[in-house]
């Protein structure tokens, strides 16, 4: 069945990095743009990144754009998320998710989510 | 502030409709795709509607989506207390090239 784990979250002080990992199986990962998508505490949903299925586009939100980059390994079938120069406002649950209509825009398949907690 | 906008909360009796409204502009929802979430307390989101009216294999027949101009609607009829969640609408956002989603609705089943 399809699967998404996340993790490499954790606590983290301001201005510092954090690398999140998603792995993937039960399905043909290379098919499949991939996306990460955070809820901070008592909030909504907040799309952070996407990625095509062959990593040859990559999309940001303004929020993150410059310090995150998202990448994958098609043969390990893993997501990365790396986050630098992090601030308060990035604390969130975050979730990876499966594009399922190969425009990165809609996400049937998610991940349990890995908190990342930036504070002082 | 989100770039689409969704009622807070909505509430109906068990076995009644009702209908989340999700309000954008023409650059998501008047010329992209629109999807819809549920999403229960501690848990992931799950796809309930995709390409304004499609449903997942496995979604039941009372939740449906639809698309007018700038706007989308998700229904819910047969109302369970089971289906008692925070909704959320999304689309990509051709201007900005992402994806935005909406607020959030909580859906409350009397």
């Amino acid at each position: 069945q399809v699967r998404l784990v996340e993790s490499g979250g954790g606590e983290v002080q301001p201005g510092r990095s954090l690398r999140l990992s998603c792995a993937a199986s039960g399905f043909t990962f290379s098919h499949y743009g991939i996306n990460w998508v955070r809820q901070a505490p008592g909030k909504g949903l907040q799309w952070v990144a996407g990625i095509r299925s062959d990593g040859s586009d990559k999309f940001y939100s303004d929020s993150v754009k410059g310090r995150f980059t998202i990448s994958r390994d098609n043969s390990n079938n893993m997501v990365y998320l790396q986050m630098s120069s992090l601030r308060v406002e990035d604390t969130a649950v975050y979730y990876c998710a499966r594009d399922d209509c190969h425009s990165l825009t809609c996400y049937g398949y998610w991940g349990q989510g890995t908190l990342v907690t930036v504070s002082s | 502030q989100s770039v689409l906008t969704q009622p807070p909360s909505v509430s109906a009796a068990p076995g009644q409709k009702v209908t989340i409204s999700c309000s954008g502009s023409s650059s998501n929802i008047g010329n992209n795709y629109v999807s819809w979430y549920q999403q229960f307390p501690g848990t992931a989101p799950k796809l309930l509607i995709y390409d304004n009216d499609q449903r997942p294999s496995g979604i039941p027949d009372r939740f449906s989506g639809s698309k007018s101009g700038t706007s989308a609607t998700l229904g819910i009829t047969g109302l369970q207390t089971g289906d008692e969640a925070d909704y959320y609408c999304g689309a990509w956002d051709s201007s900005l090239s992402a994806m935005v989603f909406g607020g959030g609705t909580k859906l409350t089943v009397l």
